[in-house]
């Protein structure tokens, strides 16, 4: 199975910050790193596809690169909503895996 | 609109069986694949099952193989999980998500869509 490792697995930023978050997998999975937002209670929300790949109506604000073994998640300038909880997906090779989570909390 | 509705969630005892369903619309469910996930309180998100656009092959993680069983009925538009030889473990929530890419398949895609989740609580 592939390991997928999130860094850090919390942190405290400021609305207008620039955070980023890193994911890295145990082996490569190519571009095939997606990455979801999950405000508590609520179900995640797609933000990235393909590792870089915007999905409709995500705000610009968020970017995602990498490939191989190394990805990062940036928001370019935190807003209220976003702080929740990150995660990462590989779905290069099944069983797919999530890392174990980014949460982003008000400083 | 794309809209997720899980159902079936419940209190059930270990060792005991559940079923739960997920009913689909605003899309053309034959045409993508469909994953369960979980979520146990206060934990991450787990892959459980997935299976593709027509229904002729299956996939689940090593947790819940031999145990679960994905099935979906196109003419109903709607997705199963039926749950047996229940643990604790089990306990979660359990969402349906949709992949992204009309490819049928569930690998080199995405979940652009979530539903809200039903709750399986396994305790005696």
């Amino acid at each position: 199975d592939i390991q997928m490792t999130q860094s850090p697995s919390s942190l405290s930023a400021s609305v207008g910050d620039r955070v980023t978050i890193t994911c890295r997998a145990s082996q490569s999975i190519s571009s095939y790193l997606n990455w979801y937002r999950q405000k508590p209670g609520r179900a995640p929300e797609l933000l990235i596809f393909a590792a870089s790949s915007s999905h409709s109506g995500v705000p610009s604000r968020f970017s995602g690169r990498g490939s191989g073994t190394a990805f990062t998640l940036s928001i370019s300038s935190l807003q209220p909503e976003d702080f929740a909880t990150y995660y990462c997906q590989q779905t290069y090779s099944s069983p797919l895996t999530f890392g174990g989570g980014t949460k982003v909390e008000i400083k | 609109e794309v809209q997720l509705l899980e159902s079936g969630g419940a209190l059930v005892q270990p060792g005991g069986s559940l079923r739960l369903s997920c009913a689909a619309s605003g899309f053309t469910f034959s045409s993508y694949a469909m994953s369960w996930v979980r979520q146990a309180p206060g934990k991450g998100l787990e892959w459980v099952s997935a299976i593709i656009n027509s229904g002729g092959s299956t996939h689940y993680a090593d947790s819940v193989k031999g145990r679960f069983t994905i099935s979906r009925d196109n003419s109903k538009n709607t997705l199963y999980l039926q749950m047996n030889s229940l643990t604790a473990e089990d306990t979660a929530v359990y969402s349906c998500a949709k992949t992204g890419k009309s490819s049928g398949y569930y690998l080199y895609n995405w979940f652009d869509s979530w539903g809200q989740g039903t709750l399986v609580t396994v305790s005696s």
